[in-house]
Formats: C-alpha cells, structure tokens, sequence
C-alpha cells in the first residue's frame, strides 16, 4: 500500500530534550515536506526537500533541522524543543514540484511541558 | 506573500442539503490548486489537483470549478451525507512552486 509512514503518532516531551520525529515514503516521491498545523492558523510548512541532499527552509523553520540523506525518508529534529513548538505535525510527499497532489503521513501529535 | 482566504471558516448543515464553499487566492503567478479532504483525527486526503482556468472536477458528490483570472475556485458537495463531515482544505502553488494552504473550512452534516 502507498502511503507516508510517520512516528510517533503521539509524543509527550519536556523542555531541551531532543527529539527526532521518523517520515518514510514508499511511493518514491521525489519531494518531501514537513507541516505544523495549529488551530486558526491552517497547514504551515517548516521545511522541504526537492530530492535527497537537497533541503530548504518553509514558512517557519526557526526551532527544526531535517536531512534527506535518502530517497524515502525525511527526519524532522528538534534539537531544543520548547511549549512554542507543541503542535500537530504531518509530513506529506509528492511525485515532484508543481500540480501533483501530496500524501499525508498520520500526523505527530507534540507536546512540549 | 501568497494569501489564500476559504470561506466560510464552518457551515453545518442537514443530510441532504447541497452546500459550497470558496477559496480564494492570488489571480497572478497561478501554477496549481488543490483541494483535500480532513477528517477528524486522521490525514488529509487529495480531493481535486486543478491546473487550467475553467476547469470542473468531479469524484461521486463532490465536484470542484476553477477560476485562475478572478481568483477563486468552489467546491461543492450535492446531497451532503454526514460522512462528508470534514475540514476541507484548498492549497495554492504559484510558479515559484511556493504552496499555501487555506485555514479550511469545516463542514458538519447532520443526521
């Protein structure tokens, strides 16, 4: 079956403590992208990547570091996690750039006390 | 900075009423838009991926029109069952590939 793999679904961490949050497609997806969603505010992209080695900043990337060292997966890390940063997380992959439509993993549920 | 308004923010309504909602976006630099379906506690869907002006999707129900020139793109639903229950979210990709995403519009049919 096609889809996004995302771990942990849910995650309950505190201040400083860093924590790593696992994406892996299977669909070979060329992009890969990382999404915060809080309430009011919509889907808000943290970071994406076009192919492996290749990464760049979205909307609101202060706090989170990724890497596409392969194909298929696509970490995000939080080296310092702060309450600013209690959300809900889902990483998304698509075929390439442009019109095609993204999968969505099963989203992260943070919280940071 | 790409502004891409959906309104209204919710509607309720009762089984087998006919409903449509907006999205508004950027009439410049138009590349894509998208239309995806949330339901409560799982992940959004790919409803609709809308690409020339004057386009119309349809998938059961559920069918979508495109406007590039003004700026706007409706989706509607006919004969809304409760299932149909969900946020639904347009997104916007201009020609730079930047994406947005509306703040959705959360629809809720009652039995």
């Amino acid at each position: 079956e096609a889809q996004v793999t995302q771990n942990p679904r849910y995650l309950i961490t505190v201040t400083g403590k860093k924590l790593t949050v696992t994406c892996s497609q299977n669909m070979n997806h060329e992009y890969m992208s990382w999404y915060r969603q809080d309430p009011g505010l919509g889907l808000r992209q943290i970071y994406y990547s076009m192919n492996v080695e290749v990464t760049d900043k979205g909307d609101v990337p202060e706090g989170y570091k990724v890497s596409r060292k392969e194909k298929r997966n696509f970490p995000l890390i939080l080296e310092s996690p702060s309450p600013n940063q209690t959300s809900l997380y889902f990483c998304a992959s698509k075929r390439g750039i442009g019109g095609y439509g993204y999968t969505f993993g099963s989203g992260t549920r943070l919280t940071v006390v | 900075i790409l502004n891409v308004e959906q309104s209204p923010q919710s509607l309720h309504v009762q089984e087998g009423d006919s409903t449509n909602f907006t999205c508004s976006f950027p009439s410049s630099n138009f590349y894509a838009l998208h239309w995806y379906r949330w339901e409560t506690a799982k992940s959004p869907e790919a409803l609709f991926v809308m690409t020339l002006n004057g386009d119309e999707k349809k998938k059961g129900r559920i069918s979508a029109t495109l406007n590039t020139k003004e700026g706007y793109s409706y989706l509607y639903i006919k004969g809304s069952q409760p299932e149909d229950s969900a946020t639904y979210l347009c997104a916007f990709i201009d020609n730079n590939n930047d994406m947005r995403f509306g703040a959705g519009t959360r629809l809720t049919v009652k039995p």
